[in-house]
């Protein structure tokens, strides 16, 4: 079974500043999938950034960029220049390559921009 | 296109009574997941369409829980006989499903509350 844990249940930041959140993971899949999802407060869920694991290079959009370790098993992302419209819980999530297409996702972290 | 959409937005229901909740996909997409997601976890996979087919069910999903996508656009979840266990968001998302790596595009979720 594959998990996700982010460590960090609540995070702040001050505007323009850069903040990491930080995600491992456990698989013994050698091929997959990670991705970063925002879900501010009382909206749907949507896709900030995805990373293939047999890409070494690291995903980037934008303000959005990540760090992807995979002998670590782990997918950190990094926000620079953290805007108020930041705030908002993000989820890690890991999806095995192959049927089914099944993602898990960690429990996520409350990232807050303070003005 | 108007992206996941789901009805409805809030149910409240007493113990013991059934509810029906409705997801209608983006249009193209012939993937579509039913997630709950309760108060400060991650959303947890519950069961997964490819076209009209399901194929796959969690654990989760127990005998009081049924899913339906008929025609391979829509699809309902049932929960019969409600239990207050059950309170959670129900989150429904698709995906295009042309390749593995094919992101989640999720709806607003139905926010069940039984008492």
């Amino acid at each position: 079974a594959q998990t996700v844990t982010q460590s960090q249940p609540e995070m702040s930041v001050q505007e323009a500043e850069t903040v990491t959140l930080s995600c491992t993971y456990d698989t013994s899949e050698s091929n997959y999938y990670l991705f970063w999802y925002k879900q501010p407060p009382s909206r749907q869920m949507i896709l900030v950034i995805r990373q293939e694991a047999y890409k070494q290079q690291n995903a980037t959009e934008n303000r959005f960029s990540v760090n992807f370790q995979k002998a670590a098993k782990s997918f950190s992302l990094k926000i620079s220049d953290s805007q108020l419209g930041d705030t908002a819980m993000y989820f890690c999530a890991f999806m095995k390559h192959g049927a089914g297409n099944q993602f898990y996702f960690g429990t996520g972290t409350s990232l807050t921009v303070i003005p | 296109d108007t992206g996941v959409s789901q009805d409805p937005r809030h149910k409240i229901t007493k113990r013991g009574q059934n509810v029906t909740f409705r997801c209608d996909p983006i249009s193209e997409h012939n993937r579509l997941y039913w997630y709950r997601q309760t108060l400060g976890q991650g959303p947890e996979f519950l069961t997964y369409f490819q076209n009209e087919a399901q194929l796959e069910k969690s654990r989760l999903l127990s005998d009081r829980f049924s899913a339906e996508r008929p025609k391979g656009s829509f699809s309902t979840l049932e929960i019969q006989r409600t239990e207050q266990g059950d309170s959670a968001m129900y989150l429904c998302a698709s995906s295009l499903g042309t390749g593995d790596n094919s992101p989640l595009h999720f709806g607003n979720g139905t926010r069940l509350t039984v008492t």
